[in-house]
């Protein structure tokens, strides 16, 4: 079945490392994204990458990075830079990049809640 | 600035109710789309719409482009339909999609 598949589900971080989260699909979306949830908020934007070995920053780039050197996989690295990492992470896809024409949906994985402890 | 906000915050519900959820933006828009979010935390497309209405089961979207607002109603409301409901807009932007805080509804047997 093509999906997205986001790992760990679960991370504990002590203050000071970097973790990095997985992000893999095999659906042969060409744009991929991170989004951050908080309590009471709506879903924003970390970073996103419309094509392979190319990416941009989204609304809250600061203290994460990203790559993209394969079509199907789309790390996120949560630095020691990042004040108030403790959230629930949301990698998602669409088949093509840009929402601009309208017809684009988004395919999300099952997220990843980051504890910082 | 493209703002999306969303009502009611909270909804419980009856079994068989009907529900309807709203969804009001401020930058016109290609299309409008509506999310589900289960206790889990995985997110699922509902519907993207530019216009009308759709309809999946005992799902409806409407939107009023003219207006800038979009409703999602249930019919024959169940347990299972239980979930945060979210509303999103690309707003012009053509890269970045703005989304709703959520609506939580929980649905009584």
């Amino acid at each position: 079945d093509g999906g997205i598949t986001q790992s760990p589900k679960y991370l504990f971080r002590k203050e000071g490392q970097n973790v990095t989260l997985s992000c893999e699909q095999n659906l042969n979306h060409d744009a991929m994204y991170w989004y951050r949830q908080d309590p009471g908020q709506g879903l924003r934007l970390i970073y996103y990458s419309q094509i392979v070995n190319d990416f941009q920053k989204g609304d809250i780039a600061e203290g994460y990075s990203v790559s993209r050197e394969k079509k199907e996989s789309f790390p996120l690295t949560v630095t020691s830079a990042q004040k108030n990492p403790t959230a629930f992470y949301l990698c998602a896809s669409s088949i093509r990049p840009g929402f601009g024409s309208g017809a684009n949906v988004l395919t999300f994985g099952a997220g990843s809640r980051l504890t910082v402890l | 600035k493209n703002e999306v906000e969303q009502s009611p915050q909270n909804l419980t519900a009856q079994e068989g109710e009907f529900i309807t959820i709203n969804c009001s933006y401020s930058v016109g828009i290609s299309a409008l789309h509506w999310l589900q979010q289960h206790p889990g935390g995985g997110i699922v497309s509902l519907f993207m719409l530019s216009s009308g209405k759709k309809k999946h089961g005992r799902l409806i979207a409407t939107i009023n482009i003219q207006e800038k607002h979009s409703s999602l109603h249930i019919t024959a409301s169940h347990p299972r339909d239980s979930a945060v409901y979210i509303c999103a807009n690309s707003g012009g932007s053509n890269y970045k999609l703005t989304f709703g805080k959520g609506t939580l509804l929980t649905v009584n047997p």
